[in-house]
């Protein structure tokens, strides 16, 4: 069956260095999605892309986060220069289309120290 | 905005037990309402997705309903077994973003033997 897959599943930085995130979304998908969730809180939503451009972002995705897709498979997530506060768990996701079901990945939980 | 609710926060029950885990929603302009399961420090496993237009969908001993106008979801867990235990979370879109889900706090449900 098909799935998202995020690498790495963990990941130990200092802060002020800069981390890339790595997904593979389904491979028929169109839409791909990043969402963090601190520890204890909820499933909060990054940003969204769709045809090669961000097609929305909350107020956490600052200037500091910018996401691309180098070519036909991943998508990946940089954050410029990290904090601690950036400690989170980050998923992937990806759907078909924006109104069908989304697919998450297993995450890959970023320590800031 | 849309606020997502889940009650109750936590629920432990016995073994064979039926169980309803309730979601609310703020804004009832949705496309879709989507049950995720999160097994602890791990990805959302989606159990399933109604679409606006549907009132019910159902996945083995899992029968979820949607009522749009109130704003209410629940999930239906039949015969549960001490391998449910996990914590259940519920997403909405929301019509005027394209496919960026809102998160509850979720259930988190123990099944004991």
């Amino acid at each position: 069956e098909p799935e998202v897959t995020q690498t790495p599943s963990h990941q130990v930085t200092q802060m002020g260095q800069e981390v890339i995130l790595r997904c593979v979304p389904i491979s028929n998908h169109l839409y791909f999605y990043w969402y963090r969730q601190i520890l204890g809180q909820k499933v909060e939503f990054l940003v969204s892309f769709y045809n090669n451009e961000i097609s929305e972002k909350s107020e956490i995705f600052d200037d500091q986060f910018s996401v691309e897709r180098p070519d036909g498979s991943n998508f990946t997530l940089k954050i410029r220069s990290t904090k601690l506060e950036d400690s989170a768990m980050y998923f992937c996701a990806s759907s078909r289309d924006y109104d069908t079901e989304a697919f998450f990945g297993q995450g890959t939980r970023l320590t800031v120290v | 905005k849309q606020e997502v609710t889940q009650i109750p926060a936590a629920l432990s029950v016995p073994e064979g037990e039926n169980l309803v885990l309730n979601c609310s929603f703020t804004d009832s302009a949705i496309y879709n309402l989507q049950w995720f399961r999160q097994d602890p420090g791990k990805g959302l496993t989606s159990l399933l997705l109604i679409q606006s237009s549907q009132r019910e969908q159902t996945s083995g001993r899992l029968n979820a309903s949607l009522d749009k106008s109130s704003g209410r979801s629940t999930l239906y867990i039949a015969a549960s077994q001490p391998g449910d235990s996990a914590t259940y979370l519920c997403a909405v879109d929301r019509g005027s973003t394209l496919g960026r889900l809102y998160f509850g706090r979720g259930t988190q449900l123990t099944v004991w033997p």
